[in-house]
């Protein structure tokens, strides 16, 4: 069975400094990818995904996830944060027309 | 846009008491799903459902059960609530696609606190 690794639970950085949000998977065949992020009294919400094509996909403010098949990974990255990035993010991952397996998330706190 | 609305976000309640949470969503879509999400845990899934009237063990089903009378919502029911089952609850739908990958939109969450 497919599972996801989110090896951070929090991960405090300061206002425009880069940022990595590390998440492995396991699985034996070919996967689809999620990032998810959940701020504070909300629900979540897809930040970006990799469904095939080119392993570099791209968020609307400025995120960016690589899918890595030989590392398995699917870290997510941010050159330069913001205060409004403080959330919570879980990777997930599907082998598609199933249910999605999250990670325990990270937390993302950006202080000024 | 796609909205998923769960009905109550917050209630308290007590042991042994019967609780319905409620989920609707408004976009048509066959797949719904009830998750819980707890600190250090992330989200597990609870049950889920493909159709009307069909439903499926998740991960954690243990005390819970659903209904799926409607294509537009699903409900959770805690037959007998116990202390271990405050959480917040999440619901999500998708709509089942070609890819084959389902992209979840979620509700805001009901946080339950069995007292």
């Amino acid at each position: 069975a497919q599972s996801v690794t989110q090896l951070d639970s929090q991960v405090p950085v300061f206002e425009e400094a880069p940022v990595e949000l590390r998440c492995n998977y396991s699985s034996s065949v070919s996967v689809y990818l999620f990032w998810y992020v959940q701020y504070p009294n909300q629900g979540l919400q897809l930040l970006l995904k990799y469904l095939s094509g080119s392993t570099l996909v791209e968020s609307i403010n400025g995120f960016e996830a690589e899918f890595n098949k030989s590392q398995t990974s699917f870290h997510l990255r941010k050159p330069s944060v913001h205060i409004s990035d403080t959330a919570e993010y879980f990777c997930a991952v599907t082998l598609g027309f199933q249910k999605l397996v999250f990670g325990t998330g990270t937390r993302l706190l950006v202080s000024p | 846009d796609v909205k998923v609305t769960q009905s109550s976000r917050y209630l308290v309640k007590r042991t042994g008491e019967k609780v319905f949470l409620e989920c609707v969503q408004d976009m048509d879509h066959e797949n719904m799903f009830w998750y819980r999400q707890d600190p250090g845990l992330g989200l597990r899934l609870i049950y889920f459902s493909y159709d009307v009237k069909m439903k499926e063990k998740g991960d954690i089903p243990e005390g819970y059960s659903v209904s799926r009378e409607k294509k537009e919502r699903f409900s959770l029911i805690l037959e007998s609530a116990s202390t271990n089952q405050t959480s917040m609850y999440l619901c999500a739908s998708s709509f089942q696609g070609t890819t084959g990958a389902n992209v979840l939109t979620f509700g805001a969450g009901s946080r339950l606190t069995v007292l």
